[in-house]
């Protein structure tokens, strides 16, 4: 089965430090790769993706991934945590089956203590 | 300038009454999405439309419908509601690219 984890449910970093939110995935093929931002009660945001190309992604509000085809990580990376950086992050993935169907991690939430 | 619009913002209803959620675009993209988000879970795609192909999840309950009368608006109806469908519903659009733009969601509340 198709699948995305986020092994953390929380992560918690001191602001100015780097931090990293982790996701793998479980999905034929060469899928699209996502991360979306929640803020409370607010709809997703996207926030950067991965086609093809450079491992490395740079997306909004100086965030960037790195995808790593041979462990199947995807994860999310900012070199100095803000604490609005503060929210809920979601990784995913399109499988490119022509579906329209992203599959969504269940989620990680970021903290940024000031 | 808010590109998709969710009403209203919060829902209550009861039990078993029926109740729409609306979503419009201004965006004039050709898909459209409902996704079931409950508390401290990943969204759930319910349904979509690729122009006016409706395609239902596998796993989506027969109580839920949708309509899409044109490109700009489309309809959550759950027609008996259930206490277990209580949760943030979330409309999104996109060019069939994978980059999903999120309305702000309807709170759902079933009582």
């Amino acid at each position: 089965a198709q699948s995305v984890a986020q092994p953390e449910d929380q992560v918690n970093v001191a602001e100015g430090n780097p931090l990293t939110v982790k996701c793998t995935y479980s999905v034929s093929g060469n899928p699209y790769l996502f991360w979306y931002v929640q803020y409370p009660n607010r709809g997703l945001q996207f926030l950067l993706k991965y086609i093809t190309g450079d491992n490395l992604v740079k997306g909004s509000y100086g965030f960037e991934a790195e995808f790593n085809k041979s462990q199947t990580s995807f994860h999310l990376k900012k070199p100095s945590a803000l604490v609005s950086d503060s929210a809920l992050y979601f990784c995913a993935a399109d499988d490119q089956t022509g579906a329209n169907n992203l599959f969504f991690g269940t989620g990680t939430r970021l903290t940024v203590i000031p | 300038d808010a590109m998709v619009i969710q009403n209203p913002r919060y829902q209550v209803t009861q039990f078993g009454k029926p109740v729409t959620l609306s979503c419009s675009q201004t965006l004039n993209h050709n898909v459209m999405y409902w996704y079931q988000q409950k508390s401290s879970q990943a969204p759930k795609l319910l349904f979509h439309y690729y122009d006016k192909d409706f395609n239902n999840e596998a796993d989506t309950p027969d109580n839920f419908q949708s309509r899409r009368p044109n490109t700009s608006f489309c309809f959550l109806d759950i027609r008996s509601p259930g206490l277990g469908d209580t949760a943030m519903y979330l409309c999104a659009t996109s060019r069939h690219d994978g980059k999903l733009f999120f309305g702000s969601g309807t709170q759902l509340s079933v009582l």
